[in-house]
């Protein structure tokens, strides 16, 4: 079956402690791409990725950091993950390198830091 | 910087047509996309507009007048089960995408 997987699903951590969100995609889609959502902001990009070893910042990079190594995984890492950080996370790719093209969306990771 | 508004809410009654508008100011355009999330769910993808004019896809269409920086989803027949909500986003490069904040659409019968 075609499609993106995030995991955890669900995870509670401590200020502080370095965690990483795994997203993996098989459909061989160059476009990646992770946003948060909160309520009453919408979804916002943190960071997306063009092929692999190409990433860039979106909108909201700071306190995150990503990688893509191989076309499949596009790995969301928190170095010192903060309150502020506490949010739905949805990874996505689509076909081709670009935006507008069609996003598939993961069912989402939902993260809380104490 | 950019920004995207749309109706926070709207409601309907099953079976007629709703339009959720969305006016965008970004930097640059490539295209406006609409995507639908249900609660608890990830958001799906509806459409995408790159030219003016009208796009259909089955009960839902979507418009964009670039002039006007403004586009629409419209959703006929309206079911049930269109009750989730809808979020329009624009693409100031081939690279980003910057969502608007969302209308919660509620079908009542």
């Amino acid at each position: 079956e075609a499609q993106v997987t995030q995991n955890p699903r669900y995870l509670i951590t401590v200020t502080g402690k370095k965690l990483t969100v795994t997203c993996s995609q098989n459909m061989n889609h160059e476009y990646m791409s992770w946003y948060r959502q909160d309520p009453g902001l919408g979804l916002r990009q943190i960071y997306y990725s063009m092929n692999v070893e190409v990433t860039d910042k979106g909108d909201v990079p700071e306190g995150y950091k990503v990688s893509r190594k191989e076309k499949r995984n596009f790995p969301l890492i928190l170095e010192s993950p903060s309150p502020n950080q506490t949010s739905l996370y949805f990874c996505a790719s689509s076909p081709l390198a670009r935006s507008t093209d069609t996003q598939y969306f993961g069912p989402g990771t939902r993260l809380t830091v104490l | 910087g950019q920004s995207l508004e749309q109706p926070s809410e709207v409601t309907a009654v099953e079976g007629a047509i709703v339009q959720i508008n969305c006016t965008y100011q970004t930097s640059g355009f490539y295209g406006l996309s609409w995507y639908q999330q249900h609660d608890g769910g990830a958001p799906t993808f509806l459409s995408y507009n790159a030219l003016d004019g009208l796009e259909e896809t089955g009960r839902f269409s979507s418009f964009l007048s670039r002039s006007d920086s403004y586009g629409y989803l419209l959703l006929q027949e309206l079911q049930m089960k269109d009750s989730a909500s809808y979020f329009c986003a624009a693409a100031p490069g081939a690279n980003n995408l910057f969502f608007g904040t969302g209308t919660r659409l509620t079908v009542i019968p």
